[in-house]
This record gives structure tokens, C-alpha cells and sequence, in this order.
């Protein structure tokens, strides 16, 4: 109930592409979704993040959507980067509550 | 304005030992996250204080354990060092408001080697 599945576990986009990560959730509680990078040697860094009553927000090149009957949301990075190159976490979180359950990470690599 | 800050940067300890990492958040940030990260497992919840009292605990064994001060700044203490405490140990900080933008900040992490 309290998992979060994240997939891929490793990705490679050429550079300019589109980056995509999915993630799925069991617990209908959760009522925040955010997603992290992390470079190697620092602590992961918020992105971007999402409740559940709006079906998609956009900040910049990256992207949530959010699928609540199916239970999963997604982040999508346009016109990826070789600086975008990092592991990306998605997370849940319910009620107020200051404790996020992290998705398994994706390797992202963009390939100059 | 700062950011989170972590001490040490990186511990060896040996087994049976125990280790204290200090965490002090950003100015201003009443709440305190503690969360561990190693290949195998990822990232998993350790404790949460808010104001100097524990408001939520994860799945750890009693060995860990933590506080916060009156300034927020938080210390975590594992004894009794078994191998596969070996990990990252991060601190995150909020406000502490509850219904927002969370917006966890986290510190860059205490590289925990146990021999």
C-alpha cells in the first residue's frame, strides 16, 4: 500500500528528444507528487510536483501528468539535455504528512 | 540564504560502533526529515521532527534514533553499527506547514562507511 513503482530503471535519450518516466502508486491517499534530480554527491533537488485534482502541470521543459483513476503519473522532459543527465526520483506523500515514499530512481543519460 | 547543512561529509566506522550526524536546516525551517539512500533499497524515510518532538518514524530498527534543538538543528544517531547501515544519510527541511508546496530541501548527505 505504501509502495511507489517507478520505471524505467535506466534510460538513454538522444540529445533534443524527450524524456519519459513513469510511476505508479497503490495508496489513494497520497495527495502530493513530487519528482527529484539528483547529481552524483548531492542530495536530490525538487523539480517539479503535483496533486491529484489537476491533471498535468508544466514548468519549463518538464512536464507531470497525472493519471488518478489508473493510479500513475508521469514526467516528461522536453527537448532533453546532456545537463539533464542525473537520476530522477518520483515520490508520494499523504495528508500533510513530511514523509515521502521515493520511487526505485531512473538513470537518465542524454547522449550529446 | 543557505541551504541545508550536513556534518560530516563522510564517516569510517567499525561495526558495533555508533556514529552521530548533524543536520542544521534552512533559516527559518521547523521541520526536520532524516532519510537513508543505498543502491539496494533507494531512499527510505527515517524520522520527521517538528518544534523538538518526533511527528513521524519509519520502519527502522530502535538503533536509530534522532532529536532536534530549540534551533531546529537536528542530530541522528545510530548504535551498535551493523555493515548495511552503510549508506547516504540525508536531512531534508520544510517549513513544517502542512496542505502546501512542501518543497523539501535537502542537505547534500553524510556518506556512512561501517567496516
Amino acid at each position: 500500500q505504501q509502495q511507489v513503482k517507478q520505471s524505467p530503471q535506466s534510460l538513454i535519450v538522444q540529445k533534443g528528444g524527450i524524456s519519459i518516466i513513469n510511476c505508479a502508486y497503490e495508496n489513494t491517499a497520497f495527495d502530493y507528487f513530487p519528482w527529484y534530480q539528483q547529481f552524483p554527491g548531492k542530495g536530490p533537488a525538487l523539480l517539479i510536483a503535483i496533486r491529484p485534482d489537476v491533471s498535468e502541470k508544466k514548468e519549463g521543459r518538464f512536464t507531470i501528468s497525472f493519471n488518478k483513476s489508473a493510479k500513475q503519473f508521469s514526467l516528461h522532459i522536453m527537448d532533453s539535455q546532456p545537463g539533464d543527465s542525473a537520476t530522477y526520483f518520483c515520490a508520494a506523500s499523504r495528508g500533510g504528512a513530511q514523509k515521502l515514499v521515493f520511487g526505485q530512481g531512473t538513470r537518465l543519460t542524454i547522449n550529446p | 540564504k543557505a541551504g541545508v547543512t550536513q556534518t560530516p561529509r563522510y564517516l569510517i566506522k567499525t561495526r558495533g560502533q555508533q556514529v552521530t550526524l548533524s543536520c542544521s536546516p534552512i533559516s527559518g525551517h521547523r521541520s526536520v526529515s532524516w532519510y537513508q539512500q543505498t543502491p539496494g533499497q533507494g531512499l527510505q524515510f527515517l524520522f520527521e521532527y517538528f518544534s523538538e518532538t518526533q511527528r513521524n518514524k519509519g520502519n527502522f530498527p530502535g538503533r536509530f534514533s534522532g532529536r532536534q534543538f530549540s534551533n531546529s538543528r537536528s542530530e541522528m544517531n545510530v548504535s551498535t553499527l551493523e555493515l548495511g547501515d552503510s549508506a547516504l544519510y540525508l536531512c531534508a527541511s520544510t517549513t513544517g506547514m502542512t496542505g502546501g508546496n512542501y518543497g523539501y530541501t535537502f542537505g547534500s548527505g553524510t556518506r556512512l562507511t561501517v567496516v
